[in-house]
């Protein structure tokens, strides 16, 4: 299976910051999805295709990458996305979870 | 709107057999694929296994001969079913709706399964 290792495993942002995060897989993927879970809520679609932003997500997010190596970036952080973020693959099956980055403010 | 949402017993003893439903609605169980993630308490989300449109199923290698997903598409539901568990399998418990190789685009609000006598 596809192992993906995001990092950092925390990062602490003050408002207006640019945050970067990234997200490296074992093997080649085509393309990644990433979530923004917040505490005890569901995960959220949050990047999808790489570098499309679900309906909803402000445009301070971006996604870029390929091959192995893909980040999330946040222009100028805000309060509200103060969260825990998973990269995800679905290449191969099984489809694989980093173990998550949780954005702090 | 689309909608799923996870029903099931909350406790389950060591050893015993867990019993999901995953009622779906906005969409047909023959149009998209289903999908079950795990999260153990604390911790990060786990795939464990998918209901295919052609209603064929996948699973990870280590719950393979403990997990079986079916479906029942009258009702619009998908089922996990998981034998013999143990305190490791305490977890919050998400169905989430995919596409072929794709990413969970809608999710449940996930069932609390807590493994313990």
């Amino acid at each position: 299976e596809i192992v993906l290792t995001q990092s950092p495993t925390t990062i602490a942002a003050s408002p207006g910051e640019k945050v970067t995060i990234t997200c490296r897989a074992s093997s080649s993927v085509s393309y990644m999805y990433w979530y923004q879970q917040k505490s005890g809520a569901s995960p959220k679609l949050w990047i999808y295709d790489t570098s499309k932003l679900a309906p909803g997500v402000p445009n301070r997010f971006s996604g870029s990458g390929s091959g192995t190596s893909y980040s999330l970036t946040v222009t100028t952080m805000e309060t509200e996305d103060a969260a825990t973020y998973y990269c995800q693959q679905w290449s191969s099956t099984p489809p694989t979870f980093g173990a998550g980055t949780e954005l702090e403010l | 709107q689309v909608q799923l949402k996870e029903s099931g017993p909350g406790l389950v003893q060591p050893s015993q057999t867990l019993s999901l439903t995953c009622t779906v609605s906005g969409f047909s169980l023959t149009t998209y694929g289903v999908s079950w993630v795990r999260q153990p308490p604390g911790k990060g989300l786990e795939w464990i296994g998918a209901m295919w449109i052609s209603g064929d199923t996948d699973s990870i290698s280590a719950l393979k001969s403990r997990l079986t997903i079916s479906r029942d598409t009258s009702k619009s539901q998908v089922l996990l079913r998981m034998n013999s568990l143990q305190a490791e399998d305490t977890a919050m418990y998400f169905c989430a709706r995919h596409g072929r190789g794709s990413g969970f685009a809608y999710w449940g609000q996930g069932t609390l399964v807590t493994v313990s006598s």
